[in-house]
């Protein structure tokens, strides 16, 4: 029941941006839309996430649209070891609070 | 420091022989994950708890089971696997608030032989 949609793969070159879009069409008001990454054999590590105002951290900065459908994850300036699948997540109300469900994520391939 | 810890990192058992999985926090969270994610695929959620309420998602096999005797600990009982279920197991933390990140356990690697 994952509420996101992204391309499963995408190349960028070393030391330029890349830009990571997501769908999440279906996503309710109050929803925060979240990202993470997983490098190869690890667990998957938080990278950022926001509500309707553009966020940005020391890892990347995340654009969301004015109608809140979609966003961009942009990582500045990508380095070899940002080679991962980033997963954009929509957690889904379950009760009291919000479960955390993946789509199937885009395997970002940083090039030499 | 680590704040979601899973113990062991690499796990072989048996075709049929139960095997146990742990997980422990402490971060004090009321959410506590448990996921299988096969090579190549997403993590797929297995089920869930909110404090002691128990959430099972509708395709978890009931070959897979869970306990959480307390806040700080989780554990992954699975009663008889098969070599299907060979894949990480990722044990995950979060907040009740929507603008809480969830944090992850760096995983469990299950082989069935």
């Amino acid at each position: 029941d994952a509420k996101t949609t992204q391309p499963p793969s995408m190349d960028c070159a070393e030391g330029r941006a890349a830009n990571l879009p997501c769908n999440h069409s279906t996503i309710s008001g109050n929803e925060y839309v979240y990202w993470y990454r997983q490098i190869h054999s690890q667990g998957p590590q938080y990278i950022i996430h926001g509500l309707k105002n553009n966020e940005t951290n020391e890892m990347a900065s995340l654009i969301i649209t004015e109608d809140r459908k979609s966003s961009t994850l942009i990582l500045p300036h990508a380095t070899l070891r940002d080679t991962a699948v980033y997963y954009c997540i929509v957690r889904v109300h379950a009760g009291g609070y919000q479960k955390v469900t993946f789509g199937t994520g885009t395997k970002l391939q940083v090039i030499p | 420091d680590a704040m979601v810890i899973q113990n062991p990192r690499y796990q072989v058992t048996q075709f049929g022989k139960p095997v146990t999985l742990s997980c422990s926090q402490t971060l004090n969270h009321n959410v506590m994950y448990w996921y299988q994610q096969k090579s190549s695929q997403a993590p797929k959620l297995l089920f869930h708890y909110y404090d002691k309420d128990f959430n099972n998602e509708a395709d978890t096999p009931d070959n897979f089971q869970s306990r959480r005797p307390n806040t700080s600990f989780c554990f992954l009982d699975i009663r008889s696997p098969g070599l299907g279920d060979t894949a990480m197991y990722l044990c995950a933390t979060s907040g009740q608030t929507m603008n809480t990140e969830a944090f992850f356990g760096q995983g469990t690697r299950l082989t069935v032989v």
